[in-house]
């Protein structure tokens, strides 16, 4: 139990033009979502918390009109990266949670190269 | 601010050796404690947590992990590692009333010789 998917896994797009990544919960009601950003070598930094039917929480830098977050249902949150630049090339990991259980379910992270 | 400190970036054990991996963290109050496994290619998996009671933890794939107060101090072990085991650790911490958001550590690449 207690599955996330992501899709795509990969995605390679133009600088300019906009990306989505779909963050599903398989097999359970996931009242909360999060979206980390990891770097080569380097730990996962936490984007943005959003919670079912309400707007995204983002952490401290990171930009709000770039990274649209949408958490439309208990079992489905997506993250789009608007007018995508090379520096935005990263892996990208979405988790799942339900709310005051402190645990996470992670999804496989899908890997931007913006070109 | 609150840290979580993984200071051992690498290691590398042979396999059938114990394994300990560091795991540090300064916050006010005991937070709810997790450790994380990534390999290539894949999602993280949940190896243990504590959140309160017995503080000597067990997890799946025969880890286990110490929590000492007195050394903010949440490390992970395992009496014989296995080749499979070779993979990216992270260490976690949340706040009560922390909404489940999680901090984490920098990691520790794990490598298994043979």
């Amino acid at each position: 139990g207690a599955v996330v998917s992501q899709h795509p896994s990969r995605v390679i797009c133009k600088s300019g033009t906009s990306v989505k990544i779909e963050c599903r919960s398989l097999d359970f009601q996931a009242t909360t979502m999060f979206w980390y950003r990891q770097f080569p070598k380097k730990s996962l930094m936490l984007m943005a918390t959003s919670n079912e039917g309400s707007k995204a929480t983002y952490e401290q830098g990171v930009e709000k009109d770039k990274f649209l977050i949408n958490h439309a249902s208990l079992t489905l949150s997506t993250l789009t990266v608007t007018s995508a630049h090379p520096e935005d090339s990263s892996f990208y990991i979405c988790s799942a949670s339900v709310y005051d259980t402190y645990e996470q379910y992670f999804g496989p992270g899908t890997r931007l190269t913006v070109t | 601010a609150q840290s979580v400190t993984q200071p051992d970036i690498h290691i590398t054990v042979s396999e059938g050796a114990s394994l300990e991996l560091r795991c540090n963290y300064s916050y006010g109050a005991t937070p709810y404690l997790f450790w994380y496994v990534q390999s290539p290619g894949q999602g993280l998996q949940l190896l243990l947590k504590y959140f309160s009671g017995d503080t000597l933890v067990q997890g799946i794939k025969g880890f286990e992990a110490e929590f000492k107060r007195s050394q903010s101090s949440f490390n992970l072990r395992k009496p014989s590692v296995h080749w499979s085991d070779a993979a990216e650790y992270f260490c976690a911490v949340g706040l009560t009333g922390g909404g489940n958001k999680l901090t984490f550590g920098t990691g520790t690449q794990l490598k298994v010789e043979l």
